[in-house]
């Protein structure tokens, strides 16, 4: 009964390069959310996938984030041309359905915590 | 647009006293409502949550909270605090993305 699984835990990137953060949701979920945490701060919502789909993207930078979560394999998180302020803990969630259809709650992962030389 | 309140950065208690740790929201509608707790490098952990019901709700390691429409606020509480609850606790609210607060550092003392 693997949890939500996340890797890699520290990710150092140099200005300008990309970032890739993956996510594993417990399994048999198929809803999965992206959160940011600056420091000393809560957690923001950023993307909200199902298999295949982008359901709600509302709290995504307009540009150079991206995310998907395959019909195989894990979700993504892509960071292009990353910045300074991209310096950040990112967190996975999932859950077996979506909060709309069902009390259960959200599942969090350990979180990637990204680096920005 | 919903928000959540958490008003007090750091909480300080002495272990073996009550400990009482502050939410309030501002939503349209029903609210769903969650606490969390954060260790260092670590995930969140679920706590306890409110959809319907009862107002005192029950949860993990000994904590609930209340529920209060009329003050629209969901304060986490534990009848007596150990130094191993020290650790940073979220409130949130939302059926899919969740509306973090800011986070309460519990800080129990020996």
């Amino acid at each position: 009964n693997a949890g939500v699984m996340q890797n890699p835990r520290h990710l150092v990137r140099r200005r300008g390069q990309e970032a890739r953060l993956r996510c594993s949701p417990v399994k048999g979920h198929s809803h999965v959310y992206w959160y940011r945490q600056l420091p000393e701060e809560g957690l923001k919502f950023m993307v909200y996938l199902q298999k295949e789909n982008i359901i709600d993207e509302s709290g995504m930078p307009k540009e150079r984030f991206s995310a998907e979560f395959p019909k195989e394999g894990p979700s993504i998180l892509r960071i292009q041309q990353v910045v300074r302020g991209d310096s950040a803990a990112y967190f996975c969630a999932s859950s077996l359905l979506s909060g709309e259809v069902s009390n259960q709650p959200q599942h969090f992962g350990d979180g990637t915590r990204l680096s920005i030389l | 647009a919903q928000s959540v309140a958490q008003p007090e950065d750091q909480v300080n208690v002495a272990e073996g006293n009550p400990l009482t740790v502050k939410c309030t929201y501002s939503v349209s509608g029903n609210p769903y409502l969650f606490w969390y707790v954060q260790y260092p490098n670590r995930g969140l952990q679920f706590l306890l949550k409110y959809i319907t019901g009862d107002n005192l709700v029950k949860g993990s390691y000994g904590f609930e909270a209340e529920f209060n429409k009329s003050q629209t606020s969901f304060h986490l509480k534990k009848p007596s605090a150990l130094v191993s609850d020290s650790a940073l606790y979220f409130c949130a609210e939302g059926r899919r993305a969740l509306t973090f607060g800011s986070g309460t550092r519990l800080q129990v003392q020996p």
